[in-house]
């Protein structure tokens, strides 16, 4: 199956730093990524959508100023974190969708975000 | 897209098969079930998903209702590595910004 991959997997920095979170599809073109936030014990919520070439959709409630989205390739796309601060911790993970075919998603291993 | 209601929570004796209920009595008629599962601190995991007939692969079977509204996973012999949080969603996949919105999903905890 398609493989997604992120990176770092694990990242701690400290408060009012910015941190930049990867996510690549390896094996295929990705016209759409999406990014979620995990907090403990919740389930997964879409922060925004990321298409080729153009800018990010945002879930309303999600700061787009905060959480800035790239999407620069078929195979990347990027999200940087402005600004830490620790209710920003969370567990970050990505989705690309297939250029082709049925448009499935596939998810990224996710990125375990502690501010400190 | 339509939302799901399942169980927040179930147990299973490895070995035996775990059923996981959802019910999507809005589902319109382009729109599949999909079901997903993460196990602690990854990414989900796609497991199957059918429109309207039943479905079976590798991992489980999709039992979907005739009317549509409701839809069990079979996980026919369950191990403890299939303890999980398990997802079901509707959405329609024939579209490149079709997104998943996640609910509350089952967590299931499989005892030896």
């Amino acid at each position: 199956g398609a493989v997604v991959s992120q990176h770092p997997s694990r990242v701690i920095c400290k408060s009012g730093t910015s941190v930049k979170i990867e996510c690549r599809s390896l094996d295929f073109q990705a016209t759409t990524m999406f990014w979620y936030r995990q907090f403990p014990k919740q389930s997964l919520m879409l922060m925004a959508t990321s298409n080729e070439g153009s800018k990010a959709t945002y879930e309303q409630g999600v700061e787009k100023d905060k959480f800035l989205i790239n999407h620069a390739s078929l195979t990347l796309s990027t999200l940087t974190v402005t600004s830490a601060h620790p209710e920003d911790s969370s567990f970050y993970i990505c989705s690309a969708s297939q250029l082709a075919g049925t448009n499935e998603q596939f998810f990224g291993p996710g990125t375990r975000l502690t501010v400190l | 897209d339509a939302k799901t209601t399942q169980p927040p929570s179930m147990d299973c004796a490895e070995g035996r098969a775990a059923n996981l209920p959802c019910n999507h009595s809005t589902i319109s008629g382009n729109e599949y079930v999909y079901w997903y599962r993460q196990i602690h601190s990854q990414g989900p995991q796609y497991i199957i998903h059918g429109l309207k007939n039943n479905e079976t692969n590798e991992m489980a079977s999709l039992i979907i209702t005739e009317d549509r509204k409701s839809s069990t996973l079979i996980l026919p012999h369950a191990t403890l590595r299939d303890t999980a949080v398990y997802y079901c969603i509707v959405r329609v996949p024939y579209s490149s910004a079709s997104k998943i919105i996640f609910g509350s999903g089952t967590r299931l905890s499989i005892r030896p």
